[in-house]
């Protein structure tokens, strides 16, 4: 099984929908994040949370909440989806200890198409 | 703010030649500096990373980058494309507080058989 998972992995749906995207992890990280993907563009941040309790903006945070449930559990959600929030969003995890600091452990993303 | 960009788009290269993808940074402090390569339908993984110490950094594929803090550039090389190399290549930088990273907009690279 996959270290990080999103569901669902692809969406459609009809502008005004609420929709959340879940995201799950069995790394035992801490800091979790979401991006979403755009041509062009790269990936760009939309919220990023250390704990449970401290959840942050990142470049993009307008139209978007987020959700820390547990340490292992991070949803984003689009309150009232509109057809420009089409893309393809990745959850991501790191450890800021360790050798491994710094990198982000990606799951496979989840393409979402708002009509 | 730390922001990255990528002048190429788009890359073709032969299979066998030489690579060189290129990145520049902007960043107040000492950059946390990273590529991550994107296969079609995948997640990103990170090909190799600097957080400080030798400025010619290897990383994962035979993947190779250099830092020149003065000319705020991490470009990735390759001595010898092959074809499963073709894929999106961002690179990104970090704050040093490993608060959150910062991509660019990507790199798309194609191989000629």
């Amino acid at each position: 099984d996959a270290d990080v998972t999103q569901t669902p992995r692809n969406r459609i749906t009809k502008t005004g929908k609420r929709i959340m995207l879940e995201c799950s992890q069995t790394k035992g990280h801490d800091r979790m994040y979401w991006y979403r993907q755009d041509p062009g563009l790269g990936l760009r941040l939309i919220y990023y949370s250390f704990d449970v309790k401290d959840i942050n903006k990142g470049e993009i945070s307008d139209g978007y909440s987020v959700s820390r449930q547990a340490q292992a559990k991070f949803s984003l959600s689009l309150e009232s989806a509109i057809p420009n929030q089409t893309a393809l969003y990745f959850c991501a995890t790191s450890d800021p200890s360790g050798r491994g600091a710094g990198e982000l452990f990606f799951g496979e993303g989840s393409r979402l198409t708002v009509l | 703010a730390q922001s990255v960009t990528q002048p190429d788009i788009h890359i073709t290269v032969s299979e066998g030649a030489s690579l060189e993808l290129r990145c520049n940074y902007s960043y107040g402090a000492t950059p946390y500096l990273f590529w991550y390569v994107q296969s079609p339908g995948q997640g990103l993984q990170l090909l190799l990373k600097y957080f400080s110490g030798d400025t010619l950094v290897q990383g994962i594929k035979g993947f190779e980058a250099e830092f020149k803090r003065s000319q705020s550039s991490f470009n990735l090389r390759k001595p010898s494309v092959h074809w499963s190399d073709a894929a999106e290549y961002f690179c990104a930088v970090g704050t040093t507080s490993y608060d959150k990273v910062i991509f660019g907009p990507g790199t798309s690279l194609s191989v000629i058989p």
